[in-house]
């Protein structure tokens, strides 16, 4: 048990474009679910927690407007990242939570911008 | 959660028990031991947790000093497929608070 599913796994998309990534929980309810971001050879940094109908809370330096978060069901949060620059590139994973302290993962989104 | 420090590479033959050590000086009581690995390219995945006593599944053993100050995750039987970045974790296990992920330790398995 305790699924993530995380879709697309990689897209491709133009400068100035939006796109927009779903995690699911599969077989749990997900009251809140993370999302991080990992540029190469670097770890994982969390973006924002996403609470399931409520606004998503931001780290430090993440800018809200630019990845907007949606946790509209205890079993789907999605990413928009909007306006899209070759910066934004990187490996996106969300992750979820079932139980006491136990995380799990999705495969992750390998966004490139070009 | 608690600091923790780890190796930043080790390397370990095929079919040999991989140690990986884990630093954890300032933990405190309520807070547990996670280990998590990264395969390139994928999400993390949970290996193993423990708060005091030695633990053990189907993937690791987990062995967390006396004083808790320290902890050594072991790969019984290394496979290639055990090349990975490694993360020890201190934190509470309840609630939703934030996972905060280190450097870790990138673990080579020689063939």
């Amino acid at each position: 048990g305790a699924v993530v599913s995380q879709h697309p796994s990689w897209v491709i998309c133009k400068s100035g474009t939006s796109v927009k990534i779903e995690c699911r929980s599969l077989d749990f309810q997900a009251t809140t679910m993370f999302w991080y971001r990992q540029f190469p050879k670097q770890s994982l940094m969390l973006m924002a927690t996403s609470n399931e109908g409520s606004k998503a809370t931001y780290e430090q330096g993440v800018e809200k407007d630019k990845f907007l978060i949606n946790h509209a069901s205890l079993t789907l949060s999605t990413l928009t990242v909007t306006s899209a620059h070759p910066e934004d590139s990187s490996f996106y994973i969300c992750s979820a939570r079932k139980g006491t302290g136990v995380r799990t993962f999705g495969s992750g989104t390998r966004l490139t911008v070009v | 959660d608690a600091k923790t420090t780890q190796p930043t590479s080790m390397d370990c033959a095929e079919g040999r028990a991989a140690n990986l050590p884990c630093n954890h000086s300032t933990i405190s009581g309520n807070e547990y031991v996670y280990w998590y690995r990264q395969i390139h390219s994928q999400g993390p995945q949970y290996i193993i947790h423990g708060l005091k006593n030695n633990e053990t599944n189907e993937m690791a053993s987990l062995i967390i000093t006396e004083d808790r100050k320290s902890s050594t995750l072991i790969l019984p039987h290394a496979t290639l497929r055990d090349t990975a970045v490694y993360y020890c974790i201190v934190r509470v296990p309840f609630g939703n608070e934030k996972l905060t992920f280190g450097t870790g330790t990138r673990l080579t398995i020689i063939p």
